[in-house]
């Protein structure tokens, strides 16, 4: 079993729609969680930090599940720019940064 | 500088050839990794640097691998003797400190290396 699992997708939606993607992780020492974005043939971007409580920047809103061992993010109203893959990433508090594969979405006009 | 920055951006080598490729993290961050993400694939971790630690070697794929990182600032991953399955885009990234729950990493915007 992989560290970090996401669904590869692609998922693809109009604009205007909200999609959401969910990604496991197995180390349940686990203490930071991050979403990245990365456009093609580009480096991954922190797109936000995932807290205990769950946070909202904007359009975007990330949960935390330790219980059930997933995060989450929550996309509103997607823009033909948010097309992307969406990396999700976590850490056990160690330098150790573990990377799921990603999740693309295409978001169409 | 503002951001991590690599170069060669590309790099074509034929293989048997070694290449070395370069990283300047941002400046103060002590932590620097190197990972190596092949086409439609996830990252890599390949290597990482704290201060003045010895370094986690851990992820590199072969002793044709190494790294070096100088004066706690600058590093270089070299490849030798090249192979085909060594094409990837190298990515290197920095944080502040290392081992720190909620540390972000930034990540620079790699070294395409493609072995013909």
């Amino acid at each position: 079993r992989k560290e970090v699992e996401q669904d590869p997708g692609p998922f693809n939606v109009p604009e205007g729609a909200t999609v959401a993607f969910n990604c496991t992780y197995s180390n349940s020492a686990s203490q930071s969680f991050f979403w990245y974005r990365q456009d093609c043939r580009k480096e991954p971007k922190l797109l936000m930090s995932v807290y205990s409580s769950g946070n909202e920047d904007g359009r975007f809103t990330a949960q935390l599940n330790r219980a059930s061992q997933y995060i989450s993010l929550l996309i509103r109203d997607s823009k033909l720019s948010d097309s992307a893959t969406y990396l999700c990433v976590v850490s056990s508090g160690t330098y150790k940064y573990i990377f799921g594969t990603g999740t693309r979405l295409k978001v169409l006009a | 500088g503002a951001g991590v920055s690599q170069s060669p951006s590309n790099k074509v080598t034929e293989k048997g050839k070694d290449v070395e490729l370069r990283c300047d993290p941002i400046s103060g961050h002590t932590a620097l990794y190197w990972y190596r993400q092949s086409l439609g694939q996830g990252l890599e971790f390949l290597i990482y640097f704290q201060g003045n630690s010895a370094p986690d070697k851990s992820g590199l794929p072969s002793d044709r691998f190494s790294a070096e990182r100088t004066g706690g600032s600058v590093s270089t991953l070299t490849i030798q003797r090249t192979q085909q399955e060594d094409s990837a885009v190298y990515l290197c990234a920095s944080s502040l400190v290392g081992g720190q729950a909620g540390n972000t990493i930034y990540f620079g915007e790699g070294s395409w290396l493609t072995v013909v």
